[in-house]
């Protein structure tokens, strides 16, 4: 199983702001990546695929960086409703979809 | 639009049956895998198996195999996740969703709250 780790656990930062959360893969996944926020009460949203691809309506000020085992989601400067839990997913091994922990992004 | 409801909000006692479903629209619901995932409460994500309506090809996560089936109807577009005893620790939201072949999930369902209390 590849298990992806993302930190911080929490991530406190101001509005206006730049936020950049990590996830690492324990094994190389090459860009098969994606980032996905959720806000209370709702459904995951994609966010980011192949690792730096936004998916359709998703504002230019998220950004998505990486390959390999070390990935990266920027959100450069942090909107109100910005503030939720990321997780990344990993796709390398379509039999075996695995998740991070999350990041919760909170208004510091 | 492309749209993945789900069966309402069940409220079920220990060792009790279910099935949950998922009815997709406005795409081509043969053609793309749908995943279910598991949410405990307060907790993350939890892939647990992915099914491919159109000839109903299905894997599990390790974690979840032999807990739980997924089916799929394609003459309906609907896709079913099921228990065939619960247990209180399948208490979470389980949310359905379509899997790219980009190995992302685009569309989700709005969730099904599953409580299982005696």
């Amino acid at each position: 199983e590849i298990v992806m780790t993302q930190s911080p656990a929490t991530l406190s930062v101001s509005p206006g702001e730049r936020a950049t959360l990590s996830c690492r893969a324990s094994q190389s996944i090459s860009s098969n990546l994606a980032w996905y926020q959720q806000k209370p009460g709702q459904a995951p949203r994609l966010l980011i695929y192949g690792a730096s691809t936004r998916a359709t309506g998703i504002p230019a000020r998220f950004s998505g960086s990486g390959s390999g085992t070390e990935f990266t989601l920027t959100i450069s400067s942090l909107q109100s409703e910005d503030f939720a839990v990321y997780y990344c997913q990993q796709s390398h091994n379509w039999l075996l979809i695995t998740f991070g922990q999350g990041t919760r992004l909170e208004i510091k | 639009e492309v749209q993945l409801v789900q069966s309402r909000a069940e409220v079920k006692k220990p060792g009790e049956s279910l099935k949950i479903s998922c009815k997709g629209s406005e795409y081509s619901f043969t053609n793309y895998y749908i995943g279910w995932v598991r949410q405990m409460p307060g907790k993350g994500l939890e892939w647990m198996g992915i099914i491919y309506p159109g000839d109903s090809d299905t894997r599990y996560s390790p974690a979840f195999q032999g807990q739980v089936t997924l089916s799929a109807d394609k003459s309906i577009n609907t896709a079913y996740l099921q228990w065939s005893s619960l247990r209180a620790s399948d208490t979470a939201m389980y949310y359905c969703a379509r899997l790219r072949a980009q190995g992302d999930f685009d569309y989700w369902g709005q969730g099904t709250l599953v409580t299982v209390s005696s």
